[in-house]
């Protein structure tokens, strides 16, 4: 069971240059969600999915964009990206909405 | 929205010894209290969570307890040993896959 895998693992981008970060759960989960972290600043909630063809946005939205058109995946686009916008970014997925998410191994995003 | 405020940000204990890390709320509406633990360049995993009709909860060496009135929740962790070390998070939530996370606690468990 593979459980929660992102893509890629590391990423360097220049100012202005777009890029998907890919998210994919093999655990037949409804939620899937992605969050930033950032030092001294923990994880923060970008966007959540509650199932297929319904997204929303989290804390800090601005700057990303989702969809989700299956259930396994939950990709993360960056339309023009910023050096703010360098961080680890962590896809989740949950089987409740309220209950335990599995977290993926996160991608390392830098933006010069 | 909810604010999740988590201290210490750092914590070292020796072997064997109680750490205890505690997280305070602001949102009244939040009944989900999770505790993650993550190890370095891997992603957060559950370690323990709690509801909010329950005032404690233990797992081993772990344990949560929560204090709805006062709004705030802690992590005990016993008998430490070096592979506690980690960093741990503390989150709420009040439902529809939303988290709000505290700031982190860098555990270090020294032998």
């Amino acid at each position: 069971n593979a459980g929660v895998t992102q893509t890629p693992k590391f990423q360097v981008l220049k100012t202005g240059q777009s890029m998907t970060l890919q998210c994919a759960q093999d655990m037949n989960h409804e939620y899937m969600s992605w969050y930033r972290q950032d030092p001294g600043m923990g994880l923060r909630l970008i966007h959540y999915s509650v199932g297929a063809g319904i997204t929303d946005q989290g804390e800090v939205p601005n700057g990303y964009n989702v969809s989700r058109s299956t259930t396994e995946d939950f990709p993360l686009r960056l339309l023009s990206a910023a050096p703010s916008q360098t961080s680890v970014y962590f896809c989740a997925s949950s089987y409740s909405r309220v209950g335990e998410l599995f977290f993926g191994e996160g991608s390392r995003l830098t933006v010069l | 929205g909810e604010n999740v405020e988590q201290h210490p940000s750092t914590l070292s204990v020796q072997e064997g010894d109680s750490a205890v890390i505690k997280c305070t709320y602001s949102d009244s509406a939040s009944n989900y209290f999770p505790w993650y633990k993550q190890e370095l360049g891997k992603g957060p995993q559950l370690i323990i969570d709690i509801r909010s009709n329950v005032g404690e909860k233990k797992d081993q060496r772990i344990a949560v307890t929560l204090n709805k009135t006062a709004k705030h929740f802690s992590l005990h962790i016993t008998e430490t040993q070096p592979e506690d070390s980690a960093v741990y998070f503390c989150a709420a939530s009040r439902g529809g896959n939303q988290f709000y996370f505290g700031t982190g606690t860098s555990l270090t468990v020294i032998p």
